[in-house]
């Protein structure tokens, strides 16, 4: 079975700093990996997703993520926080692509302060 | 693309009525699916359709719990004889369901279910 372990519920950083959300995969196959993020009252959005064909991965609103095999990481980062990043991010797996049931870890709650 | 919808946005229920919630999917999404978040967790697939064929049901999607999606288009998603622990939010997502690995799944906003 697959699963994503995502470590710190909260994270807190200041306006312009670093943010680093991390996520841990299990897979007995090469995973396809995502990161969702969820406003208030919102449903989720996809950030960026990783299918194999590169390991460093772009995504919407200056977020990126890398996927690591040797350590099964796939962290998000952001080299300056804005205000408006502060939401509920979600890192999911799947072994069959976009198409395919998503399991979901337990989210970070990012938090900006200013 | 007009986005998933879900309806309604907020049920407040009693302990053992039935509700039904609805999705309909951003157009020409061939897939559909169902998820469950609880407060503090993250979202936990129920099912999901292929046009109107039901492909997978989650352990978590009891006998009181029923999907369809009648006409490959807009699904349902029925509680029967509800419980408190059945209080959570509803997401529904749609994705074109073409076997490409890049697909991916658009969430709607949610229905947040409330079993007094």
């Amino acid at each position: 079975a697959q699963s994503v372990t995502q470590l710190g519920s909260h994270v807190s950083v200041s306006e312009g700093a670093l943010v680093l959300l991390r996520c841990n995969y299990s897979s007995s196959v090469p995973p396809y990996l995502f990161w969702y993020v969820q406003y208030p009252n919102q449903g989720l959005q996809l950030l960026l997703k990783y299918t194999s064909a590169a390991t460093l991965v772009k995504g919407i609103n200056g977020f990126e993520a890398e996927f690591k095999k040797s350590e099964t990481s796939f962290h998000l980062t952001k080299p300056s926080a804005h205000m408006s990043d502060a939401a509920e991010y979600f890192c999911a797996v799947s072994d069959q692509g976009g198409n395919e049931k998503l399991t979901f870890g337990t989210g970070t709650r990012l938090t900006i302060i200013p | 693309d007009t986005g998933v919808s879900q309806d309604p946005r907020h049920k407040i229920t009693k302990r053992g009525q039935n509700v039904t919630f609805r999705c309909d999917p951003i157009s020409e999404h061939n897939r559909l699916y169902w998820y469950r978040q609880t407060l503090g967790q993250g979202p936990e697939f129920l099912t999901y359709f292929q046009n109107e064929a039901q492909l997978e049901k989650s352990r978590l999607l009891s006998d009181r719990f029923s999907a369809e999606r009648p006409k490959g288009s807009f699904s349902t998603l029925e509680i029967q004889r509800t419980e408190q622990g059945d209080s959570a939010m509803y997401l529904c997502a749609s994705s074109r369901g073409l076997a490409r690995v890049t697909d991916t799944q658009y969430f709607g906003p949610g229905t947040r279910l409330t079993v007094l």
